[in-house]
């Protein structure tokens, strides 16, 4: 499995926009790229997923440059309600998932 | 999606003892996971299970320690057998993960959060 690293942690403000880069230099090339998020006392819930160029649903966007070494999940506007661990993923499958330390996300009125 | 359903939620148990936690999904699903997730610390798989085999184990766990009964396809149970206080921790099944990439995505329970004394 691909090793993937992220910043520990990130803060921001209500309304700004969050931008979380994921480094992962071996990528294979049938692996997909997915972030998951985590609240405290939660599982994991899945954002997004993607494999090149630009992913975008209602809850976040994901850019995957061409050669696919790196990610950067953005969050857009922030409120407090989006204070959590943010996980970066890679792999083939959905199975057998391979977390990280991930990044924490503190977000400030 | 899949509501997925834990108990106990939480639990203290004195060393020695075992503790049985149960995971319940609301549709019928192939492959549920076991997670385990330590204080402050990131999620680690335990086992895959699914439902008419033996479950799978990760590196570093086995079966006489963590035992897994997957009876259906909606209902899986792990069991934590003579606890110390290092397998205080937060576990977490979730079901999901289809064959092919980009079809699926792991659902979690809210986890079982155990403290051994």
């Amino acid at each position: 499995l691909a090793k993937t690293t992220q910043p520990i942690s990130m803060d921001s403000y209500e309304g700004q926009e969050v931008n979380i880069t994921c480094s992962h230099n071996n990528i294979a090339t049938n692996d997909y790229i997915t972030w998951y998020q985590q609240f405290p006392s939660q599982g994991p819930r899945f954002i997004i997923q993607g494999y090149k160029t630009k992913v975008t649903n209602e809850v976040a966007s994901l850019f995957i440059p061409a050669d696919r070494k790196s990610s950067t999940l953005s969050l857009p506007r922030v409120s407090l309600s989006d204070t959590a661990v943010y996980y970066c993923l890679v792999g083939e499958n959905d199975y057998k998932l391979s977390f990280g330390a991930g990044t924490t996300v503190t977000v400030r009125a | 999606s899949a509501v997925i359903s834990q108990k106990p939620s939480r639990d203290i148990c004195q060393r020695g003892t075992s503790l049985t936690i149960q995971c319940q999904v609301d549709s019928q699903v192939t492959m549920m996971f076991w997670y385990r997730q330590q204080p402050g610390q990131s999620l680690t798989l335990i086992a895959t299970a699914n439902q008419g085999s033996e479950a799978t184990y990760e590196s570093g766990f086995v079966i006489d320690k963590f035992p897994i009964s997957r009876p259906n396809l909606t209902f899986s149970t792990l069991t934590v057998s003579n606890m110390s206080p290092e397998d205080s921790s937060i576990y977490l099944c979730s079901v999901g993960g289809g064959a092919l990439r980009g079809t699926d995505t792991q659902y979690f329970g809210p986890g079982t959060r155990l403290t051994v004394l």
